[in-house]
């Protein structure tokens, strides 16, 4: 039973170019959160899709950033025309419904963006 | 706007003493609880969690959490830690009935000396 797989690990991006960050969920959960950590900074939400649907993005930043959960295939986090401050662990995580006693998150080994 | 906050962001004990980590969170709403757990090179694990009920929780590996209400705290608990324990310890609140997302606070960092 695969967990929350998250692709690329490690992912390099000049100033300017597109980050695609993937996450596939478990199987059978159809939620997906994205959070961002950065040093000393926690975990900080930043968007919540159901399958097709954006629920909550209210932690997006308004410009660059964009996130899909289509009917087919993983998650997808968009980064457009990085930055140096955009560099950060990126984690998803899934659950089987909204969050409840039973179904907490479940979450990927994180791909971390370096922006040079 | 709805925080977490973790009092201490490194913590270090030898082996054998008494943890504890403090977790305050700002709604005054009905909320549900987390402690998550980061082992160095792993992804988050849930370490525990509370919704209702019995305001003392037992986690995994020993590890207890203490709800109080009044002092809108969820502070961690081990008496004897383990040189395994050493990860970074995360927070976590989720407003019920409000929305679906969880709020993380920073972290905490534990080292734990052999």
């Amino acid at each position: 039973n695969a967990g929350v797989m998250q692709n690329p690990r490690h992912l390099v991006r000049r100033r300017g170019q597109e980050a695609r960050l993937r996450c596939s969920p478990m199987k059978g959960h159809s939620h997906v959160y994205w959070y961002r950590q950065l040093p000393e900074e926690g975990l900080k939400f930043m968007v919540y899709l159901q399958k097709e649907n954006i629920i909550d993005e209210s932690g997006m930043p308004k410009e660059r950033f964009s996130a899909e959960f289509p009917k087919e295939g993983p998650s997808i986090l968009r980064i457009q025309q990085v930055v140096r401050g955009d560099s950060a662990a990126y984690f998803c995580a899934s659950s089987p419904s909204a969050s409840s006693y039973n179904s907490p998150l479940h979450f990927g080994n994180g791909t971390r963006l370096t922006v040079t | 706007a709805q925080s977490v906050s973790q009092h201490n962001h490194h913590v270090i004990l030898s082996e054998a003493a008494s943890l504890e980590l403090g977790c305050n969170y700002s709604y005054g709403g009905t909320v549900n609880l987390f402690w998550y757990v980061q082992y160095p090179g792993q992804h988050l694990q849930l370490l525990l969690k509370y919704f209702s009920g019995d305001p003392l929780v037992k986690g995994i590996k020993g590890f207890e959490a203490e709800f109080i209400k009044s002092k809108f705290s969820f502070n961690l608990r081990k008496p004897s830690v383990q040189w395994s324990d050493t990860a970074e310890y995360f927070c976590a609140v989720n407003r019920r009935g409000r929305d679906d997302k969880i709020i993380f606070g920073k972290g905490t960092r534990l080292h734990i000396l052999p």
